[in-house]
């Protein structure tokens, strides 16, 4: 139990698109979903938390306009990258928790998004 | 900004050759330590989640140990074996954060035949 998927595990789009990546806890209803990315040699940085149902809350430096995220029910949330540019390529992943799972995160795969 | 760091960054050991790795993390304001481990390709998976100074925690050859008054961690692995080979990740929660983890960088494992 407690499987995460992420769709799609890679993108390559051109600048100025946007690239849409979903997270779905398939077999749990998660009452918290996290998005994280990754750059090179560095570790997974929280860019934001998402309860179902209400706005995300960023971390500081991360733009909520830049990064949209929507998780309208209890098992999806997406991460939406809105004008894609090449300093957006990286490595993004997201989590769920579930209820009494103190606080044990279930991960994604990842998407690897490359912007040309 | 919460410091956490593990060492070393890259492990390469041989089949059957115990190991350790260290994850330091502030000592105030503890909540909780994850372990993850993060295979190539495939999601982290979590190991461990330890939240009492002193804990002790075992699954099959992997353990690991919590000091949180001085701040560190210890994960070791009995026996290596090839299919250990993955990142090992460390993860720090603070009280008054609720659920956010922060990340060391890891350490990447290699073992071989």
């Amino acid at each position: 139990g407690a499987v995460v998927s992420q769709h799609p595990s890679w993108v390559i789009c051109k600048s100025g698109t946007s690239v849409k990546i979903e997270c779905r806890s398939l077999d749990f209803q998660a009452t918290t979903m996290f998005w994280y990315r990754q750059f090179p040699k560095q570790s997974l940085m929280l860019m934001a938390t998402s309860n179902e149902g209400s706005k995300a809350t960023y971390e500081q430096g991360v733009e909520k306009d830049k990064f949209l995220i929507n998780h309208a029910s209890l098992t999806l949330s997406t991460l939406t990258v809105t004008s894609a540019h090449p300093e957006d390529s990286s490595f993004y992943i997201c989590s769920a928790t579930r209820v009494l799972s103190y606080n044990e995160q279930f991960f994604g795969p990842g998407t690897r998004l490359t912007v040309l | 900004i919460l410091n956490v760091e593990q060492s070393p960054q890259s492990l390469h050991v041989q089949e059957g050759d115990s190991t350790n790795f260290t994850c330091s993390f502030p000592s105030s304001n503890f909540y909780a330590l994850h372990w993850y481990r993060w295979e190539t390709a495939k999601s982290p998976e979590a190991l461990f989640v330890m939240t009492l100074n002193g804990d002790e925690k075992k699954k099959g050859r992997i353990s690991a140990t919590l000091n949180t008054k001085e701040g560190y961690s210890y994960l070791y692995i009995k026996g290596s074996q090839p299919e250990d080979s993955a990142t090992y990740l460390c993860a720090f929660i603070n009280t008054g954060t609720a659920s956010k983890l922060t990340f060391g960088t890891g350490t990447r494992l290699q073992v071989t035949l």
